[in-house]
């Protein structure tokens, strides 16, 4: 399933260092999301884009941010402001209308 | 604020028995509701929704509005079901899901 990439798979951040993880879909959908996945805790919403230029945030928006510049890409910053980033990301998107999401293979971020 | 509820973050079953996964939700309107599965390796996809009412690798939902459920059942477990079940409830312009229920069917 190609119609969302996720890059890189595996990502190491040092102290104080700002990553950035990226999303791009070719599906056409103008709503896109990222989410944190933590062990017993699920997803948790950090951000979300319902059309280009335009993102709200989410449950966990603090130390993240995005930027939509073009339908198909919806990349995350991870800041060092985030003190525990050490997380699995994944991004989402969805068509228009209430549809079901598209997930990618997901980004693992850990701290060196 | 926690919109999805999965109660159970484990459940345990023998292959042929029957399975049901918690979901509840808190919106007091019209939701639209979502079962996704994670199976091992890959990519999280969705299981069912409840406006098809559909019934997807023996899998069926009932949207309860008076217990504002939705859990997730099917007569006879298989253990290729043994996997991750998030339910999720869209609404206003987001979709939310619950902690997960980690499913494992022994044989």
């Amino acid at each position: 399933d190609g119609g969302i990439t996720q890059s890189p798979k595996y990502l190491f951040r040092k102290e104080g260092q700002n990553v950035t993880l990226s999303c791009e879909q070719n599906l056409n959908h103008d709503a896109m999301y990222w989410y944190r996945q933590d062990p017993g805790q699920g997803l948790r919403l950090i951000y979300y884009s319902q059309i280009v230029n335009d993102f709200q945030k989410g449950d966990i928006a603090e130390g993240y941010s995005v930027s939509r510049e073009k339908k198909e890409s919806f990349p995350l910053t991870v800041t060092s402001a985030q003190k525990n980033p050490t997380a699995f990301y994944l991004c989402a998107s969805m068509g228009s209308g209430v549809q079901p999401q598209h997930f990618g293979d997901g980004t693992r971020l850990s701290i060196l | 604020a926690q919109r999805v509820t999965q109660p159970e973050k484990l459940l345990s079953v023998f292959k042929g028995a029957p399975v049901e996964l918690k979901c509840n939700y808190s919106y007091s309107g019209s939701p639209e509701l979502f079962w996704y599965v994670q199976y091992s390796r890959q990519r999280l996809q969705l299981l069912l929704r409840h406006i098809s009412r559909e019934s997807i690798k023996g899998f069926t939902a009932d949207l309860n509005k008076g217990e504002t459920s939705f859990h997730l059942k099917k007569p006879f477990a298989q253990e290729e079901d043994s996997a991750m079940y998030y339910c999720a409830e869209y609404n206003n312009n987001d979709m939310r899901f619950g902690a997960g229920t980690r499913l494992t069917v022994k044989p």
